[in-house]
């Protein structure tokens, strides 16, 4: 079953413009994580925010935490044509689930 | 460091038979988890294995299972194919440790059962 609810389900944009994502969970975490998927291909490791942290970055990307609203937000600076792919958040609560995945927001960048 | 690796990338199989999916975790890496990914489904968890033991396990039916060898490498089986397991499957590997560590994924397997 689905913890994470990701929205929109998709967004289209034009190429330069910012890119932002939302993630809702139900239960509580140890960390989240986002996957970016080309094309139903294998997931690539964009960042892992853990449950003490409220922001954090990596180049272009901009991740939030809010806890208390069991919330994340991812945002992509600058797109690029590149950037066309599916973007899942994924918690990990520490249990015996692994990672619990939403359905995923589906990022198209227009040149 | 070379990636996650599976094989083979794609399959088809009919109904009732039986499929192995491998996967070669990055090296040094001791744990595999095992993802089916469907169009209505989505991403969800089948097992994890750590030092040839399944350590978690995702709820699928008995059909579904795995197993690890000495050297991390992982083996899933499904075995009576239906219809609706057809799929992506992905493995992912990590280290093992237990708090909040980064999967790696590997470009997955696309079975389809006819």
């Amino acid at each position: 079953s689905q913890q994470g609810e990701e929205d929109p389900q998709a967004l289209s944009i034009q190429e330069g413009e910012n890119a932002t994502m939302n993630c809702s969970y139900k239960t509580s975490i140890n960390n989240l994580q986002w996957y970016r998927q080309n094309s139903g291909r294998g997931l690539v490791h964009l960042i892992l925010i853990r449950s003490n942290e409220r922001e954090k970055h990596s180049g272009r990307l901009r991740v939030t935490l809010d806890t208390s609203k069991k919330s994340s937000s991812l945002l992509i600076t600058a797109s690029r044509a590149a950037d066309t792919a599916s973007y899942f958040c994924a918690t990990d609560g520490g249990g015996a689930d692994g990672l619990t995945f939403g359905k995923g927001t589906h990022l198209i960048i227009q040149p | 460091k070379a990636g996650v690796t599976q094989t083979p990338r794609y399959l088809i199989k009919t109904r009732g038979q039986q499929v192995t999916l491998s996967c070669s975790p990055i090296s040094g890496h001791r744990s595999v988890s095992w993802y089916q990914q469907t169009p209505g489904q989505g991403l969800q968890f089948l097992f994890e294995y750590f030092s040839e033991t399944q350590r978690n396990k995702g709820n699928f039916p008995g059909r579904f299972s795995g197993r690890q060898f000495s050297n991390s490498r992982s083996e899933m089986n499904v075995s009576t194919l239906e219809l609706g397991d057809s799929a992506l499957y992905l493995c992912a590997s990590s280290r093992g440790d237990r708090e909040g560590e980064t999967q790696y994924f590997g470009p997955g397997t696309r079975l389809l059962v006819l």
